[in-house]
């Protein structure tokens, strides 16, 4: 129940095109769920993140689609373009605000083609 | 602010020998985190600490691993003795909003046990 479960492992898309990497969860007390970038020889940096309250979030060309229902949310990338290659992880505070541990899913790893 | 700071960035050793990675945290954050990265695993919490206190060590894989923080601005982990399957990359990050707040990853120390 504490796990995020992101898909695909790895993708590789035309410079242009719309990535999208989805994950999954069960526990219904998740309250927030960021996006985290890394790049090769790099930590992890926050990207994007989400409230369950909330449907969708745009900053530039990433947007966070979440489907409270579904258990379900995604991230997109609009106007891909290689500087975007990266591995990509979603992840979800286990619940009661920030006092709670954040959950890594798998990670993707997203490679724009030029 | 330097962001967090590790230290080796790379390590290799042979099986038996004790590892010690460093981490210097954003100042004036008090939670610290080290995670281990692998491609089977992906990204692991150890352990963290909350004003130099360590708080949850469930994710220590054994007795060989150990953590300290004598003081706001410097952490440890120690591996005492290393094996192959120790081979990772470890991360250590910061936090100024909590155990669930935003992450402040430093770059790794990527550690090669032969």
């Amino acid at each position: 129940q504490q796990q995020v479960k992101q898909s695909p492992q790895s993708l590789i898309v035309q410079k242009g095109g719309i990535p999208i990497i989805n994950c999954a969860y069960e526990n219904t007390a998740f309250d927030y769920f960021p996006w985290y970038q890394q790049f090769p020889g790099k930590g992890p940096a926050l990207l994007i993140a989400i409230r369950p309250d909330v449907s969708e979030k745009k900053e530039g060309r990433f947007t966070i689609s979440f489907n409270k229902s579904a258990k379900q949310f995604s991230l997109h990338i609009m106007d891909s373009q290689p500087g975007d290659s990266a591995t990509y992880f979603c992840a979800a505070r286990g619940g009661y605000s920030s006092a709670s541990k954040i959950i890594f899913g798998s990670g993707t790893r997203l490679s724009i083609r030029p | 602010d330097a962001g967090v700071i590790q230290s080796p960035r790379h390590e290799v050793t042979e099986m038996g020998q004790e590892v010690t990675l460093r981490c210097k945290p954003i100042s004036g954050h008090d939670y610290l985190f080290w995670y281990r990265q692998t491609m089977m695993r992906g990204l692991e919490l150890l352990i963290y600490f909350n004003n130099n206190v360590p708080i949850d060590d469930s994710g220590m894989p054994e007795d060989r691993f150990s953590a300290k923080m004598p003081n706001a601005s410097f952490s440890t982990l120690k591996i005492q003795p290393s094996e192959p399957r120790d081979s990772a990359v470890y991360f250590c990050a910061s936090s100024l909003q909590g155990v669930g707040g935003e992450l402040f990853f430093g770059e790794g120390s990527r550690l090669t046990v032969l």
